[in-house]
């Protein structure tokens, strides 16, 4: 099955700075990739996705990158703002499908300090 | 108007009760889910139903048995609550779109 690890668990950036968090996957399979964000005390919410056809997209102060032939990706959040501050997650799954299910990484706590 | 709806938002009981937890979701999609998420925030998926049909069952206890009167609905029930029992319990919607999550329940076993 899909193994997909993230890193770093913690990271702690200043605001107006940027902030990387890099993901890999396992299963040559996976062709679709989102990225969450969870507030405290909420579900997890998609804030951006990539599939495998395209190597970055961006929304606006957010963009993922995917490196199909080294299987990792990596989302990327310029000009950091204290409501940045949340938990990051990762995924990965062979898109298509009922039978699909998403794989997620181990998350990310991102804080933007003042 | 929520999109994916879980109740209750928190449940606390203890060890052996056998509870409910209920999600709606109004987004039209044909699959739900439902997911674990421990307290190290780990997110592993538990079942999906696909228009009311079992489709992935992630060798969940059998204590645990969702239900899916119909493809806006699924529901939870859990027998015999365990201490490892307590989480977070995320509801989430969409197979060929993205999935979009309710925002959760948190069960704790005294």
């Amino acid at each position: 099955g899909e193994n997909v690890e993230q890193h770093p668990s913690t990271l702690s950036v200043q605001e107006g700075d940027s902030a990387v968090i890099k993901c890999t996957y396992s299963d040559s399979a996976s062709n679709y990739f989102p990225w969450y964000k969870q507030e405290l005390g909420k579900g997890p919410q998609l804030i951006i996705d990539i599939r495998s056809n395209v190597g970055e997209k961006k929304d606006q102060r957010i963009a993922v990158t995917l490196n199909k032939t080294a299987k990792h990706f990596s989302l990327h959040i310029t000009e950091t703002q204290p409501e940045d501050s949340a938990v990051y997650f990762c995924a990965a799954m062979p898109f298509g499908g009922t039978a699909s299910k998403l794989t997620f990484g181990t998350g990310t706590r991102l804080q933007v300090t003042l | 108007d929520t999109a994916v709806s879980q109740t209750p938002k928190y449940l606390v009981t203890q060890m052996g009760n056998d509870k409910s937890i209920k999600c709606e979701q109004n987004l039209g999609h044909d699959t739900m889910y439902w997911y674990k998420q421990d307290s190290k925030k780990f997110l592993k998926i538990m079942f999906s139903y696909n228009n009311k049909e079992l489709i992935i069952n992630e060798t969940v206890p059998n204590r645990f048995s969702p239900k899916s009167p119909d493809k806006a609905h699924l529901n939870l029930h859990i027998n015999s609550l365990e201490l490892g029992d307590s989480a977070v319990y995320f509801c989430a919607s969409g197979a060929d779109q993205p999935q979009h999550f309710g925002d959760g329940t948190r069960l704790s076993i005294l």
